[in-house]
């Protein structure tokens, strides 16, 4: 009964590939978001989709794209992966108006070779 | 723009240790604030909440207050153990349609037995 769930664990690519990383949430919420976590555990929003509408968009490269095919998924997919692109992606959901508590997914760790 | 400072890290306390991990944040507008807590290899998880002016959330024997006048929310436990030896983040959301989470760069806390 996993709340906020994330495929895979681990990924592990080469330059210039292209990678998807999935994320699923079970507790009925409205609002998905994704989060990138660097070397030193600084943890900064990339994306968040509320009702599958992108609500969120930072200065995030344009290599990176989220999909929402509907409220539960949030997607993320990278191209043309760079080694500056190695970091812990969470993804994380919430209710609007629940004083924004977010659930988090366990991570999705990416290494670039 | 808004945003969170921690003390910071490694913090070494030995068991039983009072701890205290000071947190700052600036924000235009009253900001929910929570703590969360990273344990290794794992997602985050909300620790303690608070919405308004001297709320005080706790949980697992953690406390914080939020204190307007001194824009702070500092993380309190009077006896700490082994197993609380984790990566702490102070985090606020601006109530803000978005609902993004502005974290802290973490403060890492290791107790020995």
């Amino acid at each position: 009964d996993t709340a906020v769930s994330q495929t895979p664990k681990y990924l592990v690519t080469q330059m210039g590939n292209d990678k998807s990383i999935k994320c699923e949430q079970n507790l009925g919420h409205d609002t998905m978001y994704w989060y990138k976590q660097d070397s030193k555990k600084f943890l900064k929003i990339m994306f968040s989709y509320n009702n599958k509408e992108l609500i969120i968009n930072e200065t995030v490269p344009n290599r990176f794209s989220p999909k929402s095919p509907d409220k539960a998924h949030l997607n993320l997919h990278i191209n043309s992966l760079e080694l500056g692109d190695s970091a812990v992606y969470f993804c994380a959901s919430s209710q609007r108006g629940a004083d924004n508590e977010q659930f988090f997914g366990p991570g999705t760790r990416l290494t670039v070779l | 723009g808004d945003s969170v400072t921690q003390m910071e890290g490694p913090v070494t306390l030995s068991e039983e240790a009072f701890l205290t991990i000071n947190c700052t944040y600036t924000a235009t507008g009253y900001p929910s604030l929570f703590w969360y807590v990273q344990y290794p290899g794992e997602g985050l998880q909300l620790l303690l909440k608070a919405t308004k002016a001297d709320d005080k959330g706790s949980n697992k024997g953690f406390e914080a207050t939020y204190r307007k006048e001194t824009t702070s929310f500092h993380l309190e436990k009077g006896s700490v153990q082994v197993s609380d030896s984790a990566v702490y983040f102070c985090a606020l959301s601006d109530r803000s349609n978005t609902g993004k989470l502005i974290f802290g760069q973490g403060t890492t806390l290791q107790v020995k037995p």
